[in-house]
């Protein structure tokens, strides 16, 4: 069955810093790989993508990829307290989208 | 619509209640996905259809859950006699994608509380 495992946080980061997010996953074969942000009380809105190993930057966000260690994360430069929200990771390959339980991000202003 | 709707956005039924949730894709979308997020969790997959086949309901957690897309765009997924671990937020998103996409418009969700 297929898992993915996030660190439920809370993570705490100032705001101006870097927030790293990790995420691991159990299928070799899943190939496609997401971030999602969730607002407390609203649904998820896809925010990154990344289909390859290395990075992939768009604006402050930059998602990396390693299939060997079977690891995804999400960087977010220049934190706002606005970013404050629930990141979602998630996997899909022969499956439907499988998530992650989620990491709750808290940007202190 | 500009987005995913979903109705009722809330839900609260007794025990042994049947309940049926509508969603309307974004139109054209081709795929459309139905995931359960109960508190403090990720969201689950329940089913997923492409046009009007249900290509997946692996998800499904009993056969008290049901769902349809008869004409390949509104959806219904209904439970039959709810049970108090059926409370949960209900999701639906759709794609313009077929297959296995990860690209999903989700919708506000309908939360469900069985009491």
């Amino acid at each position: 069955q297929k898992e993915v495992e996030q660190n439920s946080g809370p993570l705490s980061v100032p705001e101006g810093a870097i927030a790293s997010l990790n995420c691991t996953y159990s299928d070799r074969v899943s190939q496609s790989f997401f971030w999602y942000r969730q607002y407390s009380g609203k649904s998820p809105e896809l925010i990154m993508s990344i289909y390859s190993n290395g990075d992939k930057e768009d604006g402050r966000f930059t998602a990396q990829l390693n299939k060997a260690s079977q690891y995804v994360s999400l960087l977010i430069r220049d934190s706002q307290p606005s970013d404050s929200a629930t990141y979602l990771c998630a996997v899909t390959g022969n499956t439907p989208l499988v998530f992650g339980k989620g990491t709750r991000l808290s940007v202190i202003a | 619509g500009a987005g995913v709707s979903q109705s009722p956005r809330y839900k609260v039924a007794k025990r042994g209640q049947d309940v049926a949730l509508r969603c309307d894709p974004i139109s054209g979308h081709v795929s459309l996905f139905w995931y359960q997020q109960a508190l403090g969790q990720g969201p689950e997959f329940l089913t997923y259809f492409q046009n009007e086949a249900q290509l997946d309901k692996s998800g499904l957690p009993s056969d008290r859950f049901f769902a349809e897309r008869p004409e390949g765009s509104v959806s219904t997924l209904k439970i039959q006699r709810t049970q108090q671990e059926d409370s949960a937020v209900y999701l639906c998103a759709s794609s313009p994608e077929g297959g296995n996409t990860g690209e999903l418009f989700f919708g506000e969700g309908s939360r469900l509380t069985v009491l």
